[in-house]
């Protein structure tokens, strides 16, 4: 099993551009999550989906958009990118039952606006 | 809000113990706690419930008081493997499956 698997790894985008990061995960969980990483700020949430069909906004949404496109991919849109988007974004998964689920992370996508 | 964590880095000799610890201005029904190596992504440490069951990883352990809403990562006779930055996840009532995860404190043994 490949786990969570993210693409692309790398990226640098021009302010303004637009791109779409991918995510996918082989392990049959309902619940999935896009975070970013910003030195001394830990993992922020950004949106997740519980269930196939279903998204919701995280802690820091603005900018983004999501599309989860079956029970195995959920992708993350940055519609107009801009320097603040410069960051490390991980993909995660859990089963989607309850509480107290553990988290799998993809390896990341880094993300250069300039 | 996101969870406190202190010290927000500690530099330790081989052998030696470690505790950090993760505080919350909410009612937590769990906390988690993960490790991210450098450049890697954050991987799964342990689960602390409300009600005090604890699951455990390696020779680390962890305590979790719910009234204080804090919990303590315990980490004895460190070892090189044991490097990188520990991050603490909460999870509150009404929000099951979503972490609010702290700053992180950053561990550093040396040889």
């Amino acid at each position: 099993n490949a786990g969570v698997t993210q693409t692309p790894k790398f990226q640098v985008l021009k302010t303004g551009q637009s791109m779409t990061l991918q995510c996918a995960q082989d392990m049959n969980h309902n619940s999935m999550y896009w975070y970013r990483q910003d030195p001394g700020m830990g993992l922020r949430l950004i949106y997740y989906s519980a269930s196939e069909g279903t998204t919701d906004k995280g802690e820091v949404p603005n900018g983004y958009n999501v599309s989860r496109l079956n029970k195995r991919e959920f992708s993350l849109r940055l519609e107009s990118a801009a320097p603040s988007q410069t960051s490390v974004y991980f993909c995660a998964s859990s089963e989607g039952g309850w509480y107290q689920e553990t988290q799998y992370f993809g390896p990341g996508t880094r993300l250069l606006v300039l | 809000q996101q969870p406190v964590q202190s010290p927000q880095a500690v530099i330790l000799r081989e052998g030696e113990d470690a505790v950090i610890n993760c505080s919350s201005s909410k009612a937590l029904y769990s906390v988690h706690w993960y490790r991210q190596k450098h450049g890697e992504a954050p991987v799964f440490l342990m689960i602390l419930l409300k009600g005090g069951e604890q699951k455990g990883h390696e020779k680390i352990s962890a305590s979790f008081n719910e009234k204080k809403q804090q919990s303590s990562l315990y980490l004895t006779a460190s070892q090189l493997s044991y490097s990188g930055t520990y991050f603490c996840g909460t999870e509150s009532p009404g929000g099951y499956n979503k972490l609010i995860f702290g700053a992180g404190t950053r561990l550093a043994v040396h040889p």
